[in-house]
């Protein structure tokens, strides 16, 4: 079993639906949780950075971390096509003074007008 | 700033050869890393280095060298190609900063080995 696991998807919605992507894991040490967007033949930049258990909003992103169930979660309100890409989950812990982290397999979503 | 950017973008080698991949960034960042992308198997950690001089194996290591002799640069060389090492490569840097390890990502390098 990974350490991060993500269901590769293809998720398909429609434009202006609320979109749910998630992962689980199974170090308890793990303590930050980051998202990062991957378009395509494109390399992964951050989307969103989360310390601990809670939520957090950017716009139209929230991330939730739940630290008791290992369950993360990133949504998008009103999507668009342009959020079509595929979403990678990570996550670290401070491991021997590093933080390097594990990333999840990507989730692949496609938003179609 | 440029941020993180890799060379050469697309390469093919036949199996045996040699080749030098390159990954320099601008953002006086400690830490680089090297990953390979496979379809369904995610993001790979090749190699890592937490500093000048400094390298670390990661989790798919074989085949692969680095070397970091300077901050700004971080070099992943493959000495005998082979099939499997066909992949998508990415480079990232990070800072330290001691509560994060967020990492910035180059374009990838398109490898393929025939």
């Amino acid at each position: 079993q990974k350490e991060v696991e993500q269901d590769p998807g293809p998720l398909s919605v429609p434009e202006g639906a609320i979109v749910s992507l998630n992962c689980t894991y199974s170090n308890s040490a793990f303590q930050y949780f980051m998202w990062y967007r991957q378009y395509s033949r494109k390399g992964p930049e951050l989307l969103m950075y989360t310390y601990s258990s809670g939520n957090k909003e950017d716009g139209r992103f929230t991330a939730q971390v739940d630290k008791s169930s290992k369950y993360i979660s990133l949504f998008i309100r009103d999507s668009q096509p342009s959020d079509s890409a595929t979403y990678l989950c990570a996550m670290s812990s401070p491991s021997g003074g590093s933080y390097i982290p594990t990333f999840g397999r990507g989730t692949s979503l496609i938003v179609h007008p | 700033n440029a941020g993180v950017t890799q060379t050469p973008k697309f390469r093919v080698l036949k199996t045996g050869q040699s080749m030098t991949l390159l990954c320099a960034q601008d953002m006086n960042h400690e830490y680089m890393y090297w990953y390979r992308q496979d379809p369904g198997m995610g993001l790979r950690l090749i190699h890592y280095s937490v500093g000048e001089g400094t390298t670390a194996k990661g989790e798919v290591p074989d085949g692969y060298n680095v070397s970091r002799l300077k901050k700004q640069n971080f070099l992943l060389g493959l000495e005998s190609a082979a099939p499997s090492q066909t992949s998508v490569y990415f480079c990232a840097s990070s800072y330290i900063r001691g509560s994060t390890d967020t990492q910035y990502f180059g374009p990838g390098t398109r490898l393929t080995v025939l």
